[in-house]
């Protein structure tokens, strides 16, 4: 079975800049979930979703993230304008539906804002 | 904020068993108890999780105290492969169907040394 893929590994990209991250759940898996680590912090949830639909944005730290997943199949992060303040590890991860399914977690996109 | 507290590093000698404490006083009754861990450079890696009742899997044993307020992760014969950061993590259903958003602290970094 395939793990959680995401792509880009890394991303550089310059401030103002756009930038779309990519994330692969493990196939049949409804639940899908962003996290991302900023320097020195802690790893923080961002936002749920179960098949297409958002179920918990609480994590989202403003609206220049924009998350999608058409289809319910893979998802988009999508960052528009970068700020500085954004660079970090973006991890996403997903689950069975179900009761206290565990989450199986990406390896992340690196990402550097300039 | 997370809701458990583990030492902040722990070593351990290859073979031996290594055993992590968590505390987290403030469960719930209706709260699982997640180890996950996190090697360099990769994504967190679910380990085991349980409720009240001790739990053991390929990877480890969980064992929960009675009054659930604590749990230790035991790796019965720790490799040096094991060296990571080791998350405890309180985390409840947030509704039917299996939403469970992971509230990560510091974790414990668990060095293996030969």
């Amino acid at each position: 079975e395939a793990g959680v893929t995401q792509f880009p590994s890394h991303s550089v990209i310059e401030k103002g800049q756009t930038v779309t991250l990519r994330c692969d759940p493990i196939s049949g898996h409804d639940n899908l979930y962003w996290y991302r680590r900023v320097m020195g912090k802690e790893i923080k949830f961002l936002l749920h979703f179960v098949k297409e639909s958002k179920q918990d944005e609480s994590g989202m730290p403003n609206n220049r993230f924009l998350a999608e997943r058409t289809g319910g199949t893979y998802s988009t992060l999508k960052v528009q304008p970068a700020e500085l303040e954004d660079s970090g590890v973006y991890f996403c991860a997903s689950s069975h539906g179900g009761d206290y399914q565990p989450q199986h977690f990406g390896d992340g996109t690196r990402l550097s804002i300039l | 904020d997370a809701k458990t507290t583990q030492p902040t590093s722990m070593d351990c000698a290859e073979g031996r068993a290594a055993n992590l404490p968590c505390n987290h006083s403030t469960i719930s009754g209706n709260e699982y108890v997640y180890w996950y861990r996190q090697i360099h450079s990769q994504g967190p890696q679910y380990i085991i999780h349980g409720l009240k009742n001790n739990e053991t899997n390929e990877m480890a044993s969980l064992i929960i105290t009675e009054d659930r307020k604590s749990s230790t992760l035991i790796l019965p014969h720790a490799t040096l492969r094991d060296t990571a950061v080791y998350y405890c993590i309180v985390s409840v259903n947030m509704f039917s169907g299996g939403y469970n958003k992971l509230i990560f602290g510091a974790g414990t970094r668990l060095a293996v040394h030969p």
